[in-house]
């Protein structure tokens, strides 16, 4: 069984509008909780961290946590031809208090203008 | 650009060749990482440095030998690798809970 879940993609999001991005994780002591953005060939970068229930909002990005559910989730909104990326989430692992961290397999948005 | 960085960017060796990778992060963090990238499978995690201390070991086989000597540096010394090895080495650090990637080194064995 996967530890971390994610859509494989690809998801298709014309220009202007909304993409959301689901994840979910099977551990349910994890704490916190993390979105990668990987364009093709380069590393992943940090873009998004929740820790709380709820949403956490970062200028066009939004980050929602339900831990009863057991899921994140990454909203992009205004969606731009340069969101078009691999979006990993990450999870932390409760067993280990420095930071390791439970990768999915990413999620490919393709924004067509 | 980042503050993490690795060096070579790219890498072919043949099996029987002995190769370092390396990782110098200037974020002043204490924890460093491993973690390899296969084509259409999650990150793993190889290996994990805290305090210059290895805290994790993720069953990775022995012609993968990592180093730690300071907490800025990481090594990875490479050494009779097998085609299946090929793949993206990333090299993370952190203070707690958010690690920042390097770019990677990518790795062919022929």
């Amino acid at each position: 069984q996967k530890e971390v879940e994610q859509n494989s993609g690809p998801l298709s999001v014309p220009e202007g509008a909304i993409a959301s991005l689901n994840c979910t994780y099977s551990d349910r002591g994890s704490q916190s909780f993390f979105w990668y953005r990987q364009y093709s060939g380069k590393s992943p970068e940090l873009i998004m961290f929740i820790y709380s229930n709820g949403d956490k909002e970062d200028g066009r990005f939004t980050a929602q946590l339900n831990k009863a559910s057991q899921y994140v989730s990454l909203l992009i909104r205004d969606s731009q031809p340069s969101d078009s990326a691999t979006y990993l989430c990450a999870v932390t692992a409760t067993t280990d208090s420095w930071g390791k961290l439970q990768f999915g397999a990413g999620t490919q948005v393709v924004v067509t203008p | 650009e980042t503050g993490v960085t690795q060096t070579p960017r790219h890498l072919v060796m043949g099996m029987t060749n002995k190769k370092s990778l390396k990782c110098e992060q200037h974020l002043g963090h204490n924890a460093m990482y491993w973690y390899k990238q296969s084509a259409k499978k999650p990150l793993e995690l190889m290996f994990v440095y805290n305090f210059k201390e290895q805290t994790e070991n993720n069953s990775v086989p022995s012609r993968f030998s990592p180093e730690c000597p300071n907490s800025s540096h990481l090594f990875l010394h490479l050494h009779t690798l097998q085609p299946e090895d090929s793949a993206l080495y990333l090299c993370a650090s952190s203070e707690k809970y958010e690690q920042y990637f390097g770019p990677g080194t990518r790795l062919t064995v022929t």
